[in-house]
């Protein structure tokens, strides 16, 4: 069973729609969540963490946790051709050793004007 | 303030050849990834550094690969005989401390191409 697991897409929306893109986990332990943005030939950049079940709100970006589902998901309101990119969702690894993060395999968002 | 830094950006070598890949973290970071993507891969964890300590290794993918960390800050991995299956973009990455509440930063990779 893959660790961190998101449709890999693309997803498609008009400008102005909302964006939503989705992320399951299999570790129950979890407990930190991350949204990456990577745009083409770019390197990730963090755009939103997580840690309490329930939704965190930072400008036009939403990130909601169940836990219980293991589910994590990010909202983009409001989308702009600029939010064309590809989004990774991340989840640390728990180990004795370190916290390194596993990450999905990303959803292409395609944001058209 | 910098973020993280990394040199070079391209690196074109021949099969066989050593190369060094740097790292600069974030002023004050005490832990340090190297993570690679590879094209159509996801993000591949290498290794963690913890100030000059390397408590998780597991994910480098043979022994020609190896870092180091000196002076709680810059890294250096170093892959020796390289072969095509390296080629990939390697990412280093900083956050304030190696726990799993704390947020990585990336630098802009080194893009490796071996001929």
């Amino acid at each position: 069973q893959k660790e961190v697991e998101q449709n890999s897409g693309p997803l498609s929306v008009p400008e102005g729609a909302i964006a939503s893109l989705n992320c399951t986990y299999s570790d129950r332990v979890s407990q930190s969540f991350f949204w990456y943005r990577q745009y083409s030939g770019k390197s990730p950049e963090l755009i939103m963490s997580i840690y309490s079940n329930g939704d965190k709100e930072d400008g036009r970006f939403t990130a909601q946790l169940n836990k219980a589902s293991q589910y994590v998901s990010l909202l983009i309101r409001d989308s702009q051709p600029s939010d064309s990119a590809t989004y990774l969702c991340a989840v640390p690894r728990y180990n004795q050793a370190g916290t390194a993060l596993i990450f999905g395999k990303g959803t292409t968002l395609s944001v058209s004007s | 303030g910098a973020g993280v830094s990394q040199s070079p950006s391209n690196k074109v070598t021949e099969k066989g050849k050593d190369v060094e890949l740097r790292c600069d973290p974030i002023s004050g970071h005490t832990a340090l990834y190297w993570y690679r993507q590879s094209l159509g891969q996801g993000l591949e964890f290498l290794i963690y550094f913890q100030g000059n300590s390397a408590p998780d290794k597991s994910g480098l993918p043979s022994d020609r690969f190896s870092a180091e960390r000196t002076g709680g800050s810059v890294s250096t991995l170093t892959i020796q005989r390289t072969q095509q299956e390296d080629s990939a973009v390697y990412l280093c990455a900083s956050s304030l401390g190696g726990g799993a509440a704390n947020e990585q930063f990336f630098g802009p990779g080194t893009r490796l191409t071996v001929l």
